[in-house]
């Protein structure tokens, strides 16, 4: 079965510009939550999907959105992109009854 | 406020021993509890969960012990191998609350040393 996978894997913006990432679950997941990782703060949640609706959020500014899709893939978008926003971004899929998350590559995003 | 914590940012040892990492949480809503491998630039690799109804769990060369009055947790790998030498991430969950995040420590660095 594949696994997790995110696109693109590598993106380069400017300030101000804002951005989207892809993430498709793995088959049969329909819970997809998304993560960043940046050196200081470490894996941090951002927000959780579940059949097309959000059911977490975690403390980011609104500047970061997300939705997902009724074939589970989701999409998560930040916009007027600052430098602090460089960061490795983290997409996780799980059953709809686990507790357990599966994560894919993630996207790295430099933002100059 | 860090409600996972890793108090050991590295650890090393010599192959064939036993890794021990340690993780700390302070929620007592937390009910579930994994243990994450990754290495630089990829995404976190599952390795092995608990839940809190648990005491210990096992998964080949991994076990995982669950102290709850101490709101403490521990990952052992017995033998160590050098394929072993990655970042280590706690994460919690409160499921049974209805949060779905994890909740990750900040990681321990392994290194196995042939």
């Amino acid at each position: 079965k594949a696994g997790v996978t995110q696109t693109p894997r590598y993106l380069i913006k400017t300030r101000g510009q804002q951005v989207t990432l892809s993430c498709s679950p793995i088959s049969g997941h329909r819970s997809v939550s998304w993560y960043q990782q940046t050196p200081g703060q470490g894996l941090q949640f951002l927000f959780e999907y579940f059949s097309e609706t959000q059911r977490n959020k975690g403390n980011f500014p609104g500047r970061f959105s997300g939705r997902q899709f009724s074939n589970s893939r989701s999409e998560m978008n930040v916009s007027t992109l600052e430098l602090g926003d460089s960061a490795l971004y983290l997409c996780a899929s799980s059953l709809p009854s686990s507790e357990t998350q599966y994560f894919g590559p993630g996207t790295r995003l430099l933002v100059l | 406020d860090q409600q996972v914590k890793q108090n050991s940012p590295s650890l090393s040892v010599q192959e064939g021993r036993i890794s021990i990492l340690n993780c700390d949480y302070t929620n007592s809503m937390f009910d579930y509890f994994l243990w994450y491998k990754k290495y630089p630039a990829e995404g976190p690799t599952f390795l092995i969960s608990i839940s809190s109804i648990k005491d210990k769990n096992e998964d080949g060369r991994f076990t995982v012990f669950l102290n709850k009055s101490a709101k403490h947790l521990s990952l052992h790998i017995v033998p160590s191998q050098p394929g072993d030498s990655a970042v280590y991430f706690c994460a919690a969950s409160a499921h049974g609350a209805g949060s779905y995040q994890l909740t990750f420590g900040k990681g321990t660095k392994l290194s196995v040393i042939p």
